[in-house]
């Protein structure tokens, strides 16, 4: 199974700053297949970014995504209120498995 | 409009059984690979299943043998069987699309709550 590590586990940060979330795997992931997810309380994850680097219909372009093998980066240029969630990490790989790193919880 | 309904959630004995459907409106399932995600109260995301275009199935290894997916073309509906269900299994219970040609997943549904006590 491939491993997804993510860091750090929180993140403090104000509007405004940027924000730089790390994911690491255990094994090399396929360029198309890392994708990024942000959750807020009571709502189900959404997509942000694909592929590692193509944003998700809908996404602002502060949002990117960057990176290759087994290290990953979501970068949020500058923070709005809004952005205040959880994110999360995924690749697939084979066998047919799906990932998912533990998350990065990004607070005012 | 692209939507994902679940349901069937609630309260099960440790050992018992339920179904979970999802049914989608906006897009048809058999065109797409389809999934269920899992999240622990407090906890992270947890990958439980896939169902491809083709008919192929594949589960996470703490599922294997206990759960089953299923798809039924004619209601546009996703289906887990869940069997011998542990404490551990407690979880709001996602469906999701899978984008073509990509391994994530770009429409989730609201999630239903299934918990497993005595």
């Amino acid at each position: 199974e491939n491993v997804l590590t993510q860091s750090p586990g929180t993140l403090s940060l104000s509007p405004g700053e940027r924000a730089t979330l790390s994911c690491r795997a255990s094994q090399s992931v396929g360029s198309r297949y890392l994708a990024w997810y942000q959750q807020k309380p009571g709502q189900a994850p959404r997509v942000l970014i694909f592929g590692t680097s193509n944003r998700a219909t809908g996404i602002p372009d502060r949002f990117s995504g960057s990176g290759s093998g087994t290290d990953f980066t979501l970068t949020i240029s500058r923070l709005e209120p809004e952005d205040f969630a959880v994110y999360y990490c995924q690749q697939y790989g084979s066998p047919p498995h799906y990932t998912f790193g533990q998350g990065t919880r990004l607070e005012i | 409009e692209v939507q994902l309904v679940e349901s069937g959630g609630g309260l099960v004995q440790p050992g018992g059984s339920l179904r979970l459907s999802c049914a989608a409106s906006g897009f048809t399932v058999s065109s797409n690979y389809m999934s269920w995600v899992r999240q622990a109260p407090g906890k992270g995301l947890e990958w439980v299943s896939v169902f491809y275009t083709a008919g192929e199935t594949y589960y996470a290894d703490s599922v294997k043998g206990r759960f089953t997916i299923s798809r039924d073309n004619s209601k546009n509906t996703l289906y887990l069987q869940m069997n011998s269900l542990r404490a551990e299994d407690t979880a709001v219970y996602y469906c999701a699309r899978g984008r073509p040609d990509y391994g994530d997943y770009d429409c989730w549904g609201h999630g239903t709550l299934v918990t497993v006590s005595s």
